[in-house]
């Protein structure tokens, strides 16, 4: 099946800093990547659906210059988490979806990111 | 999107089948019901999807009512591994997935 990486697969960072998430499909092309929020004991919430080459689109709720994704290519998306505080921690799941897996979504392992 | 309702919570003894049952009585002609499945602190994996026939793969098998208001996942042989939260969300596409709270699954040895 399809691969989806992400790294780190955890960070600590102090509050006021920026941290960056890669997601990689390691063996298809991603067409769409798909970033995901999951706080603790609750279910994953969609942020953001971004296209290749694409400005992404976000979901209501989720403000767009402080989470800022990048999809320059069909293999790499970047989420960046700007002037991080305490109540951005969270886990962090991107999936992609693309080429004859168009119809599934592949999952990555998730990003655990704690703001200190 | 059509709202589904899964039991919050079930057990299955190691190696005895898993029925995770669904209702999706709002589902439109279009939206195909898609499985997926999340162990602690790991991404959610896909399973299986299917839109009118019953499915089968490696991993299970998916179980639609004529009227497509509900479905059953079935792990024929459940292991320790398969302890984890199972969705069920119906959606057009792979693009239109809303996770709702799932079964948390425990299988018990």
């Amino acid at each position: 099946g399809a691969v989806v990486s992400q790294h780190p697969s955890w960070v600590i960072c102090k509050s006021g800093t920026s941290v960056k998430i890669e997601c990689r499909s390691l063996d298809f092309q991603a067409t769409t990547m798909f970033w995901y929020r999951q706080f603790p004991k609750q279910s994953l919430m969609l942020m953001a659906t971004s296209n290749e080459g694409s400005k992404a689109t976000y979901e209501q709720g989720v403000e767009k210059d402080k989470f800022l994704i990048n999809h320059a290519s069909l293999t790499l998306s970047t989420l960046t988490v700007t002037s991080a505080h305490p109540e951005d921690s969270s886990f962090y799941i991107c999936s992609a979806s693309g080429g004859s897996s168009y119809n599934e979504q592949f999952f990555g392992p998730g990003t655990r990111l704690t703001v200190l | 999107d059509a709202k589904t309702t899964q039991p919050p919570s079930m057990d299955c003894a190691e190696g005895r089948a898993a029925n995770l049952p669904c209702n999706h009585s709002t589902i439109s002609g279009n939206e195909y019901v898609y499985w997926y499945r999340q162990i602690h602190s790991q991404g959610p994996q896909y399973i299986i999807h299917g839109l009118k026939n019953n499915e089968t793969n490696e991993m299970a098998s998916l179980i639609i009512t004529e009227d497509r208001k509900s479905s059953t996942l079935i792990l024929p042989h459940a292991t320790l591994r398969d302890t984890a939260v199972y969705y069920c969300i119906p959606g057009a596409g792979s693009y239109q997935l809303t996770f709702g709270k799932g079964t948390k699954l425990s299988v018990i040895p």
